[in-house]
Protein backbone atom coordinates (compact mmCIF):
# COMPACT_ATOMS: atom_id res chain seq x y z
CA UNK A 1 0.00 0.00 0.00
CA UNK A 2 1.32 3.17 -0.94
CA UNK A 3 0.99 6.25 1.40
CA UNK A 4 2.41 8.44 3.99
CA UNK A 5 3.03 7.72 7.59
CA UNK A 6 3.32 9.71 10.71
CA UNK A 7 4.48 7.99 14.33
CA UNK A 8 3.14 7.88 16.75
CA UNK A 9 -0.03 9.11 17.03
CA UNK A 10 -0.02 10.23 20.62
CA UNK A 11 3.31 11.97 22.17
CA UNK A 12 3.52 13.40 25.36
CA UNK A 13 7.13 15.69 26.40
CA UNK A 14 8.35 17.10 29.24
CA UNK A 15 8.50 21.31 28.68
CA UNK A 16 12.10 22.20 27.61
CA UNK A 17 13.18 18.89 26.11
CA UNK A 18 13.12 18.46 22.24
CA UNK A 19 10.97 15.91 20.64
CA UNK A 20 11.12 14.57 16.56
CA UNK A 21 8.34 13.53 14.65
CA UNK A 22 8.40 11.19 12.28
CA UNK A 23 7.24 11.42 8.68
CA UNK A 24 8.11 8.57 5.91
CA UNK A 25 6.39 8.27 2.69
CA UNK A 26 6.51 5.61 -0.55
CA UNK A 27 4.53 7.57 -2.73
CA UNK A 28 7.79 8.11 -4.77
CA UNK A 29 7.30 12.42 -4.26
CA UNK A 30 9.91 14.71 -4.40
CA UNK A 31 7.95 17.42 -2.22
CA UNK A 32 7.06 17.48 1.92
CA UNK A 33 5.45 19.40 3.66
CA UNK A 34 4.90 20.20 7.68
CA UNK A 35 2.13 21.81 9.05
CA UNK A 36 0.97 22.70 12.49
CA UNK A 37 -3.25 22.65 13.45
CA UNK A 38 -4.02 24.63 16.80
CA UNK A 39 -7.43 23.75 18.01
CA UNK A 40 -10.49 25.07 15.78
CA UNK A 41 -7.81 26.40 13.39
CA UNK A 42 -6.69 25.74 9.55
CA UNK A 43 -3.05 24.35 8.93
CA UNK A 44 -0.30 26.71 8.54
CA UNK A 45 3.02 25.52 6.94
CA UNK A 46 6.27 25.07 8.81
CA UNK A 47 8.67 23.92 6.61
CA UNK A 48 8.75 22.12 2.95
CA UNK A 49 11.17 20.58 1.30
CA UNK A 50 11.24 19.81 -2.46
CA UNK A 51 14.23 17.92 -3.09
CA UNK A 52 16.90 15.54 -0.64
CA UNK A 53 19.22 17.76 1.18
CA UNK A 54 17.17 20.82 0.44
CA UNK A 55 14.35 22.50 2.68
CA UNK A 56 12.24 26.12 3.01
CA UNK A 57 11.01 28.41 5.90
CA UNK A 58 7.32 28.42 5.80
CA UNK A 59 5.10 30.74 7.67
CA UNK A 60 5.80 29.51 11.55
CA UNK A 61 9.31 27.64 11.03
CA UNK A 62 10.81 29.22 13.92
CA UNK A 63 11.52 26.67 17.18
CA UNK A 64 11.41 23.86 14.81
CA UNK A 65 13.48 22.46 12.39
CA UNK A 66 14.00 19.40 9.65
CA UNK A 67 16.24 17.33 7.43
CA UNK A 68 15.84 15.87 4.21
CA UNK A 69 18.50 13.18 3.99
CA UNK A 70 16.57 10.53 2.32
CA UNK A 71 13.83 11.45 -0.25
CA UNK A 72 11.67 8.90 2.16
CA UNK A 73 11.36 10.68 5.18
CA UNK A 74 11.33 14.36 6.37
CA UNK A 75 11.46 14.48 10.45
CA UNK A 76 10.07 17.41 12.16
CA UNK A 77 12.41 18.57 15.35
CA UNK A 78 9.91 20.80 17.97
CA UNK A 79 12.67 22.40 19.82
CA UNK A 80 12.85 23.96 23.75
CA UNK A 81 12.52 26.91 21.65
CA UNK A 82 9.01 26.76 20.29
CA UNK A 83 7.17 28.49 23.03
CA UNK A 84 3.87 27.05 22.48
CA UNK A 85 4.50 23.60 21.13
CA UNK A 86 1.19 21.67 22.17
CA UNK A 87 -0.76 21.11 18.77
CA UNK A 88 -1.49 18.62 16.04
CA UNK A 89 1.55 18.20 13.35
CA UNK A 90 0.24 17.39 9.87
CA UNK A 91 3.01 15.70 7.15
CA UNK A 92 2.12 16.00 3.65
CA UNK A 93 4.05 14.85 -0.12
CA UNK A 94 3.17 15.18 -3.58
CA UNK A 95 5.13 15.87 -7.09
CA UNK A 96 6.69 18.54 -7.64
CA UNK A 97 6.34 20.61 -10.29
CA UNK A 98 2.47 20.40 -11.56
CA UNK A 99 -0.21 22.14 -9.79
CA UNK A 100 -2.83 19.62 -10.81
CA UNK A 101 -1.76 16.72 -8.38
CA UNK A 102 -3.20 16.43 -5.24
CA UNK A 103 -1.08 15.99 -1.95
CA UNK A 104 -1.38 13.33 0.34
CA UNK A 105 -1.59 13.84 4.25
CA UNK A 106 -0.42 11.42 7.02
CA UNK A 107 -3.01 10.98 9.90
CA UNK A 108 -1.24 13.36 12.28
CA UNK A 109 0.29 13.53 15.34
CA UNK A 110 -0.68 15.12 18.36
CA UNK A 111 2.17 16.51 20.59
CA UNK A 112 1.38 17.29 24.02
CA UNK A 113 4.01 19.42 26.06
CA UNK A 114 3.64 19.36 29.80
CA UNK B 1 -0.86 32.38 -3.82
CA UNK B 2 -4.49 33.62 -4.32
CA UNK B 3 -6.33 34.25 -0.70
CA UNK B 4 -9.42 32.28 -0.71
CA UNK B 5 -12.71 33.24 1.63
CA UNK B 6 -15.36 30.68 2.99
CA UNK B 7 -17.98 30.91 5.17
CA UNK B 8 -16.99 29.74 8.31
CA UNK B 9 -20.09 27.60 8.60
CA UNK B 10 -22.82 25.67 7.18
CA UNK B 11 -25.65 22.69 7.49
CA UNK B 12 -27.24 20.59 5.30
CA UNK B 13 -30.25 17.87 5.89
CA UNK B 14 -28.83 14.30 5.44
CA UNK B 15 -29.43 13.41 1.76
CA UNK B 16 -29.65 16.47 0.45
CA UNK B 17 -26.96 18.62 -1.92
CA UNK B 18 -24.74 20.43 0.13
CA UNK B 19 -23.55 23.50 -2.39
CA UNK B 20 -20.15 25.18 -0.20
CA UNK B 21 -18.83 28.09 -1.84
CA UNK B 22 -15.29 29.72 -2.07
CA UNK B 23 -13.95 33.23 -3.09
CA UNK B 24 -10.79 33.44 -5.17
CA UNK B 25 -10.91 36.88 -6.94
CA UNK B 26 -7.54 37.01 -6.63
CA UNK B 27 -6.79 33.80 -8.86
CA UNK B 28 -4.65 33.95 -11.63
CA UNK B 29 -4.29 32.29 -15.19
CA UNK B 30 -1.94 29.12 -14.14
CA UNK B 31 -3.66 28.57 -10.63
CA UNK B 32 -5.81 25.30 -9.69
CA UNK B 33 -8.35 25.28 -7.25
CA UNK B 34 -8.59 22.59 -4.92
CA UNK B 35 -11.07 21.22 -2.50
CA UNK B 36 -9.59 18.94 0.52
CA UNK B 37 -11.86 17.88 3.96
CA UNK B 38 -10.61 17.07 7.37
CA UNK B 39 -12.80 14.54 9.57
CA UNK B 40 -11.90 15.38 13.24
CA UNK B 41 -8.78 14.58 14.29
CA UNK B 42 -7.65 13.20 11.36
CA UNK B 43 -5.63 14.14 8.29
CA UNK B 44 -7.07 16.36 5.33
CA UNK B 45 -7.77 14.03 2.58
CA UNK B 46 -8.22 15.12 -1.32
CA UNK B 47 -11.69 15.88 -2.55
CA UNK B 48 -11.40 17.54 -6.12
CA UNK B 49 -9.18 19.93 -7.80
CA UNK B 50 -9.59 22.04 -11.40
CA UNK B 51 -8.74 24.85 -13.33
CA UNK B 52 -11.42 26.25 -15.88
CA UNK B 53 -14.10 22.96 -16.70
CA UNK B 54 -16.53 21.61 -14.02
CA UNK B 55 -14.93 18.54 -12.89
CA UNK B 56 -16.95 15.79 -11.61
CA UNK B 57 -15.70 12.62 -9.52
CA UNK B 58 -17.45 10.10 -6.88
CA UNK B 59 -16.74 12.24 -4.48
CA UNK B 60 -18.35 15.39 -5.45
CA UNK B 61 -18.51 18.06 -8.55
CA UNK B 62 -16.67 20.95 -8.50
CA UNK B 63 -18.22 23.97 -10.38
CA UNK B 64 -15.46 27.52 -11.12
CA UNK B 65 -17.44 30.33 -12.44
CA UNK B 66 -16.33 31.68 -16.03
CA UNK B 67 -14.14 34.58 -14.97
CA UNK B 68 -12.75 31.71 -12.24
CA UNK B 69 -13.23 34.49 -9.32
CA UNK B 70 -15.55 31.83 -7.49
CA UNK B 71 -16.39 28.10 -7.04
CA UNK B 72 -18.58 25.82 -5.69
CA UNK B 73 -18.01 22.60 -4.35
CA UNK B 74 -21.21 20.21 -4.41
CA UNK B 75 -21.31 16.99 -2.41
CA UNK B 76 -24.82 15.47 -4.24
CA UNK B 77 -26.54 13.62 -1.70
CA UNK B 78 -24.71 14.47 1.58
CA UNK B 79 -24.62 11.54 4.44
CA UNK B 80 -23.99 12.25 7.98
CA UNK B 81 -19.71 10.96 7.49
CA UNK B 82 -19.08 13.59 5.32
CA UNK B 83 -19.25 15.99 8.47
CA UNK B 84 -15.95 17.75 8.12
CA UNK B 85 -14.31 20.99 7.94
CA UNK B 86 -13.60 21.50 4.37
CA UNK B 87 -10.80 23.53 2.98
CA UNK B 88 -10.75 25.50 -0.77
CA UNK B 89 -7.12 25.89 -1.69
CA UNK B 90 -5.99 27.51 -5.04
CA UNK B 91 -2.52 26.22 -6.04
CA UNK B 92 0.93 28.38 -7.61
CA UNK B 93 1.75 26.13 -10.96
CA UNK B 94 4.91 25.80 -9.08
CA UNK B 95 3.27 24.00 -6.64
CA UNK B 96 6.04 24.99 -3.63
CA UNK B 97 3.57 25.42 -0.95
CA UNK B 98 -0.10 24.64 -0.43
CA UNK B 99 -1.52 27.19 1.83
CA UNK B 100 -4.68 26.16 3.77
CA UNK B 101 -7.34 29.02 4.96
CA UNK B 102 -9.70 28.52 8.00
CA UNK B 103 -11.81 26.10 5.84
CA UNK B 104 -15.96 25.74 5.99
CA UNK B 105 -17.09 23.43 8.80
CA UNK B 106 -20.15 21.24 7.27
CA UNK B 107 -22.54 19.59 9.49
CA UNK B 108 -24.43 17.30 7.99
CA UNK B 109 -28.29 17.22 9.96
CA UNK B 110 -30.35 14.04 10.46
Amino acid sequence: DGGITQSPKYLFRKEGQNVTLSCEQNLNHDAMYWYRQDPGQGLRLIYYSQIVNDFQKGDIAEGYSVSREKKESFPLTVTSAQKNPTAFYLCASSIVGAANTEAFFGQGTRLTVV
Amino acid sequence: DAKTTQPPSMDCAEGRAANLPCNHSTISGNEYVYWYRQIHSQGPQYIIHGLKNNETNEMASLIITEDRKSSTLILPHATLRDTAVYYCIVRLRSARQLTFGSGTQLTVLP
